[in-house]
């Protein structure tokens, strides 16, 4: 089965305190990963691909094929990361399968 | 604008009837996805277009769920007696290709069924 686990629904942290947002996946073969952000009245928008290996708004999330998980971290959170993260997987006949979110609220 | 238009923003029906809602990609973009996102859930796949081929449908909860795309252009969703539990945000993205990786989202069309 091709599924993406987020277990928390919600994740309150303090500014300035880091913060992970934990993404399991089940997929067979090599899966290509992604988290997705929607900020308050903004639209859903791609944060970050696991193949670019690139670090967004001080976001990074690195591939770990032996637990398989995707996790989303960040040293220093700041006010305005809070927002909705999504994760998702591309599915075998190419569509993204997502995760069911993980409310990010960061505390002044 | 140039991002994924969804229309209508808003749409309030009663428990029975039909609701269409349509979806403008971003041009040139072949492959259109549609999700639900209901209140406090994630997205929930609907059904996916990839150029000529055949959509995956594997998505669509009930035979009351239908989607047609023309060409690359305009798809539309339609909910055929509509039921209280279809109350949800449905959400359009496209992207350059199956494999782009990077999906744009419309602002979704909220439907709520009295």
């Amino acid at each position: 089965a091709q599924r993406v686990t987020q277990p928390e629904k919600l994740l309150s942290v303090f500014k300035g305190a880091p913060v992970e947002l934990k993404c399991n996946y089940s997929y067979s073969g090599s899966p290509e990963l992604f988290w997705y952000v929607q900020y308050s009245r903004q639209r859903l928008q791609l944060l970050l691909r696991h193949i670019s290996r690139e670090s967004i708004k001080g976001f990074t999330a690195d591939l770990n094929k032996g637990e398989t998980s995707f996790h989303l971290k960040k040293p220093f959170a700041q006010e305005e990361d809070s927002a909705m993260y999504y994760c998702a997987l591309r599915g075998s006949q190419g569509n993204l399968i997502f995760g069911k979110g993980t409310k990010l609220s960061v505390k002044p | 604008g140039a991002g994924v238009s969804q229309s209508p923003s808003n749409k309030v029906t009663e428990k029975g009837k039909d609701v269409e809602l349509r979806c403008d990609p971003i041009s040139g973009h072949t492959a259109l996805y549609w999700y639900r996102q209901r209140l406090g859930q994630g997205l929930e796949f609907l059904i996916y277009f990839q150029g000529n081929s055949a959509p995956d449908k594997s998505g669509l909860p009930s035979d009351r769920f239908s989607a047609e795309r023309t060409g690359e252009s305009v798809s539309t969703l339609t909910i055929q007696r509509t039921q209280q539990e279809d109350s949800a945000v449905y959400l359009c993205a496209s992207s350059l290709g199956s494999g782009a990786g990077e999906l744009f989202f419309g602002e979704g069309s909220r439907l709520t069924v009295l």
